[in-house]
């Protein structure tokens, strides 16, 4: 069974930084793109960032381009996602999910989510 | 970037009836689309990818079709358990990954 488990989300002042992690189990991590995605609250869905499964090859939505960084340990079977210069508007839930493809695709899976509250 | 657009917002049913959710991209994603179901406090939970296949564990009252520009999420004969609110999401041009505005199921 396929597991995320994400981590490290909290309060932070504006400007700060934070690092996300998403702990993978029940399948091999390093074959299958890994994404972010987020839900501000009371709102919709949005993309924030997929990396490859080898990890060769990342790509950002421009809201969080140059501020986020998606990287991933395959042999710690865990992706992260370092955030910084946070805004207000990046308040939300945070998750990550799994293609069923070594890049992006449809998310076949998705963790529990972790809150990130910038406050300003 | 491929706007996604979801209607109606809301949908207003009863249990056993059959609800039927649209979803129109700007342009031609061909059957790159999925649907999610998000219920209250929960992740989203895949549903239909490629607009017409069931995600492994989906019951058969969901079905997805369309192609091209306008597609369709039907729930055949709505359980009590269904309530939730209904995401589609594009992969044909990326990125960026783009979702719908979502549309709610509720108790009529």
């Amino acid at each position: 069974e396929v597991q995320l488990l994400e981590s490290g989300g909290g309060l932070v002042q504006r400007g700060g930084s934070l690092r996300l992690s998403c702990a993978a189990s029940g399948f091999t991590f390093e074959n299958f793109g890994m994404n972010w995605v987020r839900q501000a609250p009371g709102k919709g869905l949005e993309w924030v960032s997929v990396m490859s499964g080898s990890g060769g090859a990342t790509y950002y939505a421009d809201s969080v381009k140059g501020r986020f960084t998606i990287s991933r340990d395959n042999s710690k079977n865990t992706l992260y996602l370092q955030m910084d210069s946070l805004r207000a508007e990046d308040t939300a839930v945070y998750y990550c999910a799994k293609s069923p493809t070594f890049i992006a695709a449809h998310l076949d899976s998705w963790g529990q989510g972790t809150l990130v509250t910038v406050s300003s | 970037e491929v706007v996604l657009t979801q209607f109606p917002a809301t949908l207003s049913l009863s249990p056993g009836e059959r609800a039927t959710l649209s979803c129109r991209a700007s342009q031609s994603i061909s059957s790159y689309l999925a649907w999610y179901q998000q219920k209250p406090g929960q992740a989203p939970r895949l549903l239909i990818y490629d607009a017409s296949n069931r995600a492994t564990g989906i019951p058969a009252r969901f079905s997805g079709s369309g192609s091209g520009t306008d597609f369709t999420l039907t729930i055949s004969s709505l359980e009590p358990e269904d309530f939730a609110v209904y995401y589609c999401q594009q992969r044909s041009n990326w990125p960026p990954l783009t979702f719908g505005g979502g549309t709610k199921v509720e108790i009529k």
